[in-house]
């Protein structure tokens, strides 16, 4: 079983519609959450880290359940150029990130 | 610099070929990692630098691979006679204290684009 995991998509979605992202881990002592946008052939970028009380950015809400070991991406409101992959990455004891495999979003006119 | 910067962002080497690949992080930025990232994964960890020191390379997949960064600041990955299986995009990243640390952005280079024919 991969340390984090997400559902790999891909997700087409109207203009407008609200979509959600979810991502398990495995490691039960990891401390730092983060997501992640990738455009094509480009490198991630940090969208937002992720803390316990959950947090908004605009039309991004992210949000972080310890108990079940998921995180949560909620995007309101899609715009095109919403399109990309996003990556959540968790950071245990170690020093690096472990990221997911990617979920794939395209928003359609 | 404005970002981290990595070349050649194209290379196509010949298998058993060795190959260097360059990365020139954030002036100042402490931290550097290595991640190789294949065609519709997330990027996996190769390697971490804290100024000089390798502190860990748990994440290189075999003794053909090697980094190093000498003076703490520019670091190169190399892999020695390449395999098919070797051809990814290799990712360098790095963050302005040591990694781990509260609020610690890492900021990712556009990656370096290795085939291996």
């Amino acid at each position: 079983r991969k340390e984090v995991e997400q559902d790999p998509g891909p997700f087409n979605v109207p203009e407008g519609a609200t979509v959600a992202f979810n991502c398990t881990y495995s490691n039960s002592a990891s401390q730092s959450f983060f997501w992640y946008r990738q455009d094509c052939r480009k490198e991630p970028k940090l969208l937002m880290s992720v803390y316990s009380s959950g947090n908004e950015d605009g039309r991004f809400t992210a949000q972080l359940n310890r108990a079940s070991q998921y995180i949560s991406l909620l995007i309101r409101d899609s715009k095109l150029s919403d399109s990309a992959t996003y990556l959540c990455a968790v950071r245990g004891s170690a020093r690096q990130l472990t990221f997911g495999s990617g979920t794939q979003l395209t928003v359609l006119p | 610099g404005a970002g981290v910067s990595q070349s050649p962002r194209y290379k196509v080497a010949k298998r058993g070929q060795d190959v260097a690949l360059r990365c020139d992080p954030i002036s100042g930025h402490v931290s550097l990692f290595w991640y190789q990232q294949a065609l519709g994964q997330g990027p996996e960890f190769l390697t971490y630098f804290q100024n000089e020191a390798q502190l860990d390379k748990s994440g290189l997949p075999s003794d053909r691979f090697f980094a190093e960064r000498p003076e703490g600041s520019v670091s190169t990955l190399k892999i020695q006679r390449t395999q098919q299986e070797d051809s990814a995009v290799y990712l360098c990243a790095s963050s302005l204290v040591f990694a781990g640390a509260s609020g610690n952005t890492i900021y990712f280079g556009e990656g370096s684009w290795l085939t291996v024919v």
